[in-house]
């Protein structure tokens, strides 16, 4: 079974400045989907980034970037001139390719943005 | 394009009750998949429906169940509540089976349910 580890229960960060969320997986499978999603309080949980386990190539949705290590299984993300708005929990989750619809998700990182 | 609702938002129930929870998807959205989420097992997945038929189930008891209907809006219950089955329950949905990687999942705000 696969497994999504998140180090860091909380984090905070200075506004404008930039942080780094880290996710570690498990898996024995080579095709699968990684993503971070954001789920601000009281509010709905929403897609922040997406990267697909075969692209060596690190994703990157303005400024939030990440970096994907498969050999380390790792993948971390980066929030580049933190805002106010991105003080959220963050979730790393793990897909597989194979065709299953369920997400594994990591126990989450409370950010904090500090004005 | 409205986005994912789940009804009712909030609900309190007893112990050894039961409850049916809502969720309508996207429209043109056919997958849907259900999560629980605790602050202390975090989010757990439930079930996946696809086309009125149950794909894949997460590993809890059998008084968790749920279906899907033909306009793809999924129902799940669960039977014979306990105190621990207070929890947010997630929907998600998709145009399509997540094998295709575009098919991103679409949360929806959530159903809190207290067990007292």
């Amino acid at each position: 079974a696969q497994t999504v580890t998140q180090s860091q229960p909380e984090m905070s960060v200075q506004e404008a400045e930039t942080v780094t969320l880290s996710c570690t997986y498990d898996t024995s499978e080579s095709d699968y989907y990684l993503f971070w999603y954001k789920q601000p309080p009281s509010r709905q949980m929403i897609l922040v980034i997406r990267q697909e386990a075969y692209k060596q190539q690190n994703a990157t949705e303005n400024r939030f970037s990440v970096n994907f290590q498969k050999a380390a299984k790792s993948f971390s993300l980066k929030i580049s001139d933190s805002q106010l708005g991105d003080a959220a929990m963050y979730f790393c989750a793990y897909r597989s390719a194979q065709g299953a619809q369920k997400l594994v998700f990591g126990q989450g990182t409370r950010l904090t943005i500090n004005p | 394009k409205a986005g994912v609702t789940q009804t009712p938002r909030y609900l309190i129930k007893t112990r050894g009750q039961q409850v049916t929870l809502s969720c309508s998807p996207i429209s043109g959205h056919r997958s849907v998949s259900w999560y629980q989420q605790t602050p202390g097992q975090g989010l757990q997945f439930l079930f996946e429906y696809f086309s009125e038929t149950q794909r894949n189930k997460g590993n809890f008891p059998g008084r968790f169940s749920g279906r899907q209907f033909s306009n793809s809006r999924s129902e799940m219950n669960v039977s014979t509540l306990e105190l621990g089955d207070s929890a947010l329950y997630l929907c998600a949905s998709s145009f399509g089976r997540a094998a295709q990687f575009r098919h991103e999942q679409y949360f929806g705000p959530g159903t809190r349910l207290t067990v007292t």
